[in-house]
C-alpha cells in the first residue's frame, strides 16, 4: 500500500518563501506529483518529479529524493492567490496504467 | 478543449435513492479516474479505467457503488441505494497513458448531498 505524510497547515506572509514537505512509503514508485486545489475548485497539476533533484516552473519548484522517500514543493514570492491546498501524490503502476495516491493535503494561508 | 466535463454539478437526494454521476473525459485521453473527496478521508481513488477497461476498483467502498465506461468518451458512477455517508465531492479525471508525466486533468466535480 501507499502512505504519504505532509503538514496539515502552513501560514506564510505575502512575498515570502514556503516549503511544503512530503514523505511517502510505497510498494511501487514512478514519481511524485504536486497538485493545487483552491476552495471549491478541482485539483490542478503543478509539478512532477520522476528523478532526484529540483524541477523549477516559474515561482514553484519541486524536489525529490528517492533514496529518502522525500520531496517538497517550494513556493517563492508568495501571492495571496497562492492560498490553497497543496497535495503531493505518488505515481505507481497499476498493471496496465499508472495511478496516483494523494496525500491528505497542506492548507496554505498567505497573509499580508 | 472543453476539459473534463461532469454532470450534474450539484445533487441533493434522499437516502435510498439511486444517484448517477456522469463524466466526459478530454478527447484523446485513454485513462479515466473517479475520486471522492471528504474532509475526513481526503481525496480517495475509487476506480480507474484504461482504454475503457476497469483496472483497479479496490477503492470502491461497497457494492452499492458501481462504475462503467461504455466508450472512450463517457463514464458513469452509480450509487444505489445512496446513504448520508456518501455525501462528498466526486471528481472525475482523465489522462493520456504513456505520456511522460501522465498529468491528470480533473473535472469540476459533483457535490453530492444525501439527506
Amino acid at each position: 500500500g501507499q502512505s504519504l505524510e505532509q503538514p496539515s497547515e502552513v501560514t506564510a506572509v505575502e512575498g515570502a518563501i514556503v516549503q511544503i514537505n512530503c514523505t511517502y512509503q510505497t510498494s511501487g514508485f514512478y514519481g511524485l506529483s504536486w497538485y493545487q486545489q483552491h476552495d471549491g475548485g478541482a485539483p490542478t497539476f503543478l509539478s512532477y518529479n520522476a528523478l532526484d533533484g529540483l524541477e523549477e516552473t516559474g515561482r514553484f519548484s519541486s524536489f525529490l529524493s528517492r533514496s529518502d522517500s522525500y520531496g517538497y514543493l517550494l513556493l517563492q514570492e508568495l501571492q495571496m492567490k497562492d492560498s490553497a491546498s497543496y497535495f503531493c501524490a505518488v505515481r505507481d503502476w497499476g498493471g496496465t496504467a499508472s495511478k496516483l495516491t494523494f496525500g491528505t493535503g497542506t492548507r496554505l494561508q498567505v497573509t499580508l | 478543449d472543453a476539459g473534463v466535463i461532469q454532470s450534474p454539478r450539484h445533487e441533493v437526494t434522499e437516502m435510498g435513492q439511486e444517484v448517477t454521476l456522469r463524466c466526459k473525459p478530454i478527447s484523446g485521453h485513454n485513462s479515466l479516474f473517479w475520486y471522492r473527496q471528504t474532509m475526513m478521508r481526503g481525496l480517495e481513488l475509487l476506480i480507474y479505467f484504461n482504454n475503457n477497461v476497469p483496472i483497479d476498483d479496490s477503492g470502491m467502498p461497497e457494492d452499492r457503488f458501481s462504475a462503467k465506461m461504455p466508450n472512450a468518451s463517457f463514464s458513469t458512477l452509480k450509487i444505489q441505494p445512496s446513504e448520508p455517508r456518501d455525501s462528498a465531492v466526486y471528481f472525475c479525471a482523465s489522462s493520456l497513458s504513456g505520456d511522460d508525466q501522465e498529468t491528470q486533468y480533473f473535472g469540476p466535480g459533483t457535490r453530492l448531498l444525501v439527506l
